[in-house]
């Protein structure tokens, strides 16, 4: 099993360009969550989804933020405009029925200048 | 303030000490416990759930009061390899967890 996979591991970008991440969740898990970490406020919840629907998207900042999940194999978050406090470690993981052993990608740690 | 608080730490102990992490919640409806481990720069894994009846996995122990809404994990015999942040995770009525801010240990030779 490759875990869940995120891509890339770090990104640095200018203010204002687009920013896509991605994640591959663990094949046969129905439950796929976006987490952003900073030292400020630690590990927070942005959307989740759950067979592909997203179900719950009251983390996500603002409209600047968007994320989808077009088929089970694959997610992506999108941010566009970037701006410098969007700077955080994006995590990806994902479980089976929601409950045990959600698994975490490494993380796309990202950097707007 | 955070659904979920934990003292940042850091607890700097020596080899072989036993130490003590808390946290608190403040939904008296979540449902599910669990400490999870963060090394630096990586991703967070599950070290254990938390029962009510409280819980060992080797040297790792886990207590749950839910009157007090407070949850605890004491290491023993504390390793060098302990070192990292131990997160205190809740869930609710959803399947999403909600984080404290983990507590830093470094564990000393």
């Amino acid at each position: 099993d490759a875990g869940v996979i995120q891509s890339p591991r770090h990104e640095v970008t200018e203010m204002g360009q687009e920013v896509t991440l991605r994640c591959k969740p663990i094949s046969g898990h129905d439950y796929l969550f976006w987490y952003r970490q900073t030292m400020m406020r630690g590990l927070e919840l942005l959307i989740y989804f759950n067979n592909n629907v997203p179900i719950d998207d009251s983390g996500m900042p603002e409209d600047r933020f968007s994320a989808k999940m077009p088929n089970a194999s694959f997610s992506t978050l999108k941010i566009q405009p970037s701006e410098p406090r969007d700077s955080a470690v994006y995590f990806c993981a994902s479980s089976l029925q929601g409950r045990y052993g959600y698994t975490f990608g490494s993380g796309t740690r990202l950097t707007v200048v | 303030r955070k659904e979920v608080e934990q003292d940042p730490g850091p607890f700097n102990v020596p080899e072989g000490a036993t130490v003590a992490f808390n946290c608190t919640y403040s939904n008296s409806a979540s449902q599910s416990f669990f400490w999870y481990r963060q090394d630096c720069r990586k991703e967070p894994k599950l070290l254990m759930s938390v029962y009510s009846s409280g819980n060992e996995d080797g040297r790792f122990t886990a207590q749950l009061n839910r009157a007090s809404q407070y949850i605890s994990l004491l290491i023993r015999d504390s390793k060098l390899s302990d070192s990292a942040t131990y997160l205190c995770v809740v869930t609710n009525s959803g399947y999403a967890l909600n984080f404290g801010k983990g507590t830093s240990l470094l564990v000393t030779p």
